[in-house]
């Protein structure tokens, strides 16, 4: 079964400074997605980026980056100039490929910003 | 605007009794989900919908029931047979073949007493 691993729970940042999240998942499949969403205080869920497998280039989305080890299963976010809109939950997640398939999520990692 | 709608945003009911959760979307997803989120636990998947009449149960689906009569919509049941009713729920929805990411409502805050 697919699993997805965050392993810290809470992360601080300073304003401006750069932060990376961390995230690794199983899986025996060579072709899916993987999805970090944010959630705010409002609890609506932001899709923040998405990466391709089969795509070896790393997604970028403004000050948002992924680096993506395939190889070594994992996905970590990496968040440039940190804004204190950034302050949420991050989830990372995981859809299989041309799949009628569910999308597996996380437990999440807080991140505070410090001004 | 295309979206997903859940309703109502918070929702208290007594221990021992059924609840329902709306859910409806408006993007012509096929796909469709409902997660529970408690403190610590990130998104857990209840049940989910790749097509009309037809839905898989996930994770944690003791205790809990759906439908799913037409595409735009997919309630989920709470039933008393859930032992901790009390979390936040979210749906969402999702094509299989443009822009795979869920896309979410806002959620539903149950509380049972």
């Amino acid at each position: 079964a697919q699993t997805v691993t965050q392993s810290q729970p809470e992360m601080s940042v300073q304003e401006a400074e750069t932060v990376t999240l961390s995230c690794t998942y199983d899986t025996s499949e060579s072709d899916y997605y993987l999805f970090w969403y944010k959630q705010p205080p409002s609890r609506q869920m932001i899709l923040v980026i998405r990466q391709e497998a089969y795509k070896q280039q790393n997604a970028t989305e403004n000050r948002f980056s992924v680096n993506f080890q395939k190889a070594a299963k994992s996905f970590s976010l990496k968040i440039s100039d940190s804004q204190l809109g950034d302050a949420a939950m991050y989830f990372c997640a995981y859809r299989r490929r041309n799949r009628d398939d569910k999308i597996i999520f996380g437990k999440g990692t807080r991140l505070h910003i410090l001004p | 605007d295309g979206g997903i709608t859940q309703s109502p945003k918070y929702l208290f009911r007594k221990e021992g009794q059924n609840v329902t959760l709306s859910c409806e979307q408006n993007l012509n997803h096929d796909a469709m989900y409902w997660y529970r989120q408690d403190p610590g636990q990130g998104l857990r998947l209840i049940y989910y919908s790749q097509i009309v009449n037809d839905f898989q149960k996930g994770d944690i689906a003791e205790g809990y029931s759906v439908s799913r009569e037409k595409k735009e919509s997919f309630p989920l049941t709470v039933t008393s047979a859930q032992k901790n009713p009390t979390a936040f729920y979210l749906c969402a929805s999702s094509s299989h073949r443009v822009n795979t990411e869920a896309f979410f409502g806002q959620g539903t805050r149950l509380t049972v007493v």
